[in-house]
């Protein structure tokens, strides 16, 4: 069963505007990770966030994790045409943290 | 360094055919897995090792088998291909409570 999901499934915005994607998930966790994948390629990692951490920024990247509501969000600000791709979160467990249990992801289309 | 290189990228096999997807990486990681990812699903763990001699199964194992005789290999084993799984597979390696590195995919079609 999954443990992160996805919110929402797809995503269409023009491009420089905000977008927002969130995750949740089910148990408790060691560390959360957004992952994107592009058409047709392999994932690529972007941030990795701690359970005792709060906030992340990385460039137009910002993640944010909240361990009491079991959820996580990952904003692209200024977006471009260029991060359309499919965006996965997921978890490390707190116990077996060599596993990574993934979402299914949001589909996000930046429009030109 | 290459990083996690599968092969092959593409195949097409018969119901009832063996075959096996090769992994391997070049970064010295403890771990890799192998994972299924199909429509709608995300991606789906099926097995993965924290060294060398060591496995372990994941959410779907059935049907495929894995072992881990040298840091840099884990290939997996499609043991009586079946239509059901046809998938994308994806192999990764990290070190632990890293983040891990993904191959490009192998696309495997069951006729």
């Amino acid at each position: 069963s999954q443990q992160g999901e996805e919110d929402p499934q797809a995503l269409s915005i023009q491009e420089g505007e905000n977008a927002t994607m969130n995750c949740s998930y089910k148990t408790s966790i060691n560390n959360l990770q957004w992952y994107r994948q592009n058409s047709g390629r392999g994932l690529v990692h972007l941030i990795l966030i701690r359970s005792n951490e709060r906030e992340k920024h990385s460039g137009r990247l910002r993640v944010t994790l909240d361990t009491s509501k079991k959820s996580s969000s990952l904003l692209i600000t200024a977006s471009r045409a260029a991060d359309t791709a499919s965006y996965f979160c997921a978890t490390a467990t707190l116990f077996g943290n060599e596993k990574l249990t993934f979402g299914t992801g949001t589909r996000l289309t930046i429009i030109p | 360094n290459a990083g996690v290189t599968q092969t092959p990228k593409f195949q097409v096999l018969k119901t009832g055919q063996s075959m096996t997807l090769q992994c391997a990486q070049d970064m010295n990681h403890e771990y890799m897995s192998w994972y299924r990812q199909d429509p709608g699903m995300g991606l789906r763990l099926i097995h993965y090792s924290v060294g060398a001699g060591i496995t372990d199964q994941g959410e779907v194992p059935n049907g495929y088998n894995v072992s881990r005789s040298t840091t840099e290999d884990f290939p997996l084993r499609l043991l009586s291909a079946a239509p059901s799984q046809t998938s994308v597979y994806f192999c990764a390696s990290k070190k632990l409570t890293t983040e891990a590195f993904f191959g490009q995919g192998t696309r495997l079609t069951v006729v």
